[in-house]
C-alpha cells in the first residue's frame, strides 16, 4: 500500500539542536503540504509545495523552520535550533493536484527537551 | 478569537447512539466545509466534504453545514466501537488543502 510515510515516528532531540523529518508523498502526487499538530490545536499550515512553483512558506512559524522538496517527490522538514514550543507532531500530506483531496501521512511526533 | 471553534470533549457514549459533533466559526467567505477522522497515532483521513450550505449523507454518517448561523455539524448514527477516533472539522475560502483552517478535534469513544 504506497500511502504518505513518514520518518522517523518519533523523535527526541535536545533544544537548541537540528532535527530533519522526512516525507514519502504518494506516487504520482505533485502537491505536498507540512502541518503540525500541537496539543490543544488544530492542525496548523506549514508549507506549500506543487510541482515546480516556489513553495507557499506563509506558514512557517519562524525562519528557524524550512523545507525543501527534491525532484518533486521527497520532502524533508528542517528545524534549526529547536525550542520545547517546537514538539509537536508534525504531518505531512500530498494530492494528486491542488484542488484535489490531500492525504496524510502518519506524522512525526517531535518533542524537544 | 479563533477561525474555527470545536469542542475538544472527549465525549463517551454507548454503542448504538446515535452522535452529534458540531463546530462554529467566524469567517462568513468559507464555503467548503470538510470533518476528517483521525485514530490514534495516526494521521486524519477525510470523512465527508460538503460545498456551501445543506446536508450530506454517507451510509452512517450525516453533515450538515449552516451558513446563516455558522455552524456545522457532524452525525453519527447507530455508532460502533470502531468509530472511536478524533473527529475534526476543517473549512476553507477555496479549495486545496493549503488554504484549511482546523478545529481542535472532539475526542469520541463508542463504548461496547
Amino acid at each position: 500500500g504506497a500511502g504518505v510515510s513518514q520518518s522517523p515516528s518519533n523523535k527526541v532531540t535536545e533544544k537548541g539542536k537540528d532535527v530533519e523529518l522526512r516525507c514519502d508523498p504518494i506516487s504520482g502526487h505533485t502537491a505536498l503540504y507540512w502541518y503540525r499538530q500541537s496539543l490543544g490545536q488544530g492542525l496548523e499550515f506549514l508549507i506549500y509545495f506543487q510541482g515546480n512553483s516556489a513553495p507557499d512558506k506563509s506558514g512557517l512559524p519562524s525562519d528557524r523552520f524550512s523545507a525543501e522538496r527534491t525532484g518533486g517527490s521527497v520532502s524533508t522538514l528542517t528545524i534549526q535550533r529547536t525550542q520545547q514550543e517546537d514538539s509537536a507532531v508534525y504531518l505531512c500530506a500530498s494530492s494528486l493536484a491542488l484542488h484535489t483531496e490531500a492525504f496524510f501521512g502518519q506524522g512525526t511526533r517531535l518533542t524537544v527537551v | 478569537q479563533k477561525e474555527v471553534e470545536q469542542d475538544p470533549g472527549p465525549l463517551s457514549v454507548p454503542e448504538g447512539a446515535i452522535v452529534s459533533l458540531n463546530c462554529t466559526y467566524s469567517n462568513s467567505a468559507f464555503q467548503y466545509f470538510m470533518w476528517y477522522r483521525q485514530y490514534s497515532r495516526k494521521g486524519p483521513e477525510l470523512l465527508m466534504y460538503t460545498y456551501s450550505s445543506g446536508n450530506k449523507e454517507d451510509g452512517r454518517f450525516t453533515a450538515q453545514v449552516d451558513k446563516s448561523s455558522k455552524y456545522i455539524s457532524l452525525f453519527i448514527r447507530d455508532s460502533q466501537p470502531s468509530d472511536s477516533a478524533t473527529y475534526l472539522c476543517a473549512m476553507s475560502v477555496q479549495t486545496g488543502a493549503n488554504n484549511l483552517f482546523f478545529g481542535t478535534g472532539t475526542r469520541l469513544t463508542v463504548i461496547p
